[in-house]
């Protein structure tokens, strides 16, 4: 089945130790979405590509960053992570090709920091 | 500022009955609102798709409304089942291409 994967499921890091998550997709679409989301919180965009054009929320920290090396995976980089940062990471993907866009979604990463 | 607010507090009804779900929407003009399911450490699924145009869409149990006037979208669960305890996300447009707001989702508990 074409599905977004991504590893690890769960992740604990310490507090300004850089961490990476990843995402992958089997569904060939062209834009990829990173979400944060706490604990009864709405899931927040962090930053997307649509193709290989990255673009950036206003408010998203510099800590936070993207890369996209190709269609299929997409990675979230947490520089310096710091306590606030602890929440579930959720990757998405959307076919331009078809408009409105419906998002699908992976099961996400839960991260900690320590 | 734009807000989407959805009911913070839980629904809890009896297995059977109709769920309704409310999402309400300040300083958006979207030409579409969708709906999504999430369940405890998954990610949101997408359930239904509303334009602008459209006043009611249904999909199985499901029936979603769409009020341009009100600012407002109701999400109905029909005939619920304790499978249908999940929280519900509503979702839309802000400025701006390929991307969605969402809101907090509202909490279902249905009681067997």
């Amino acid at each position: 089945d074409a599905m977004v994967i991504q590893n690890p499921r769960y992740q604990v890091t310490q507090f300004g130790k850089p961490v990476t998550l990843s995402c992958s997709q089997t569904l060939n679409h062209n834009v990829m979405y990173w979400y944060q989301q706490k604990s009864s919180q709405a899931p927040k965009l962090l930053f997307h590509y649509y193709d290989k054009d990255f673009n950036n929320e206003a408010d998203t920290p510099d800590n936070f960053q993207s890369r996209r090396p190709n269609t299929s995976f997409c990675f979230l980089d947490i520089r310096s992570p710091g306590l606030g940062d602890a929440a579930m990471y959720l990757c998405a993907t959307s076919n331009e090709g078809r408009r409105p866009f419906e998002q699908y979604f992976g099961p996400g990463t839960r991260l900690t920091v320590t | 500022s734009q807000k989407i607010e959805q009911n913070s507090e839980a629904l809890n009804i009896q297995e059977g009955k109709t769920a309704t779900l409310t999402c309400n929407y300040t300083n958006y003009s979207p030409a579409y609102l969708q709906w999504y399911r999430q369940d405890p450490g998954r990610g949101p699924v997408f359930l239904l798709l509303i334009r602008e145009n459209e006043k009611e869409k249904r999909k199985e149990r499901l029936k979603v409304t769409f009020d341009t006037t009100l600012k407002q979208s109701l999400f109905h669960i029909t005939a619920s089942q304790p499978a249908d305890s999940a929280t519900y996300l509503c979702a839309l447009p802000p400025t701006g291409n390929n991307r969605l707001a969402f809101g907090k989702g509202n909490q279902v508990v249905v009681i067997p």
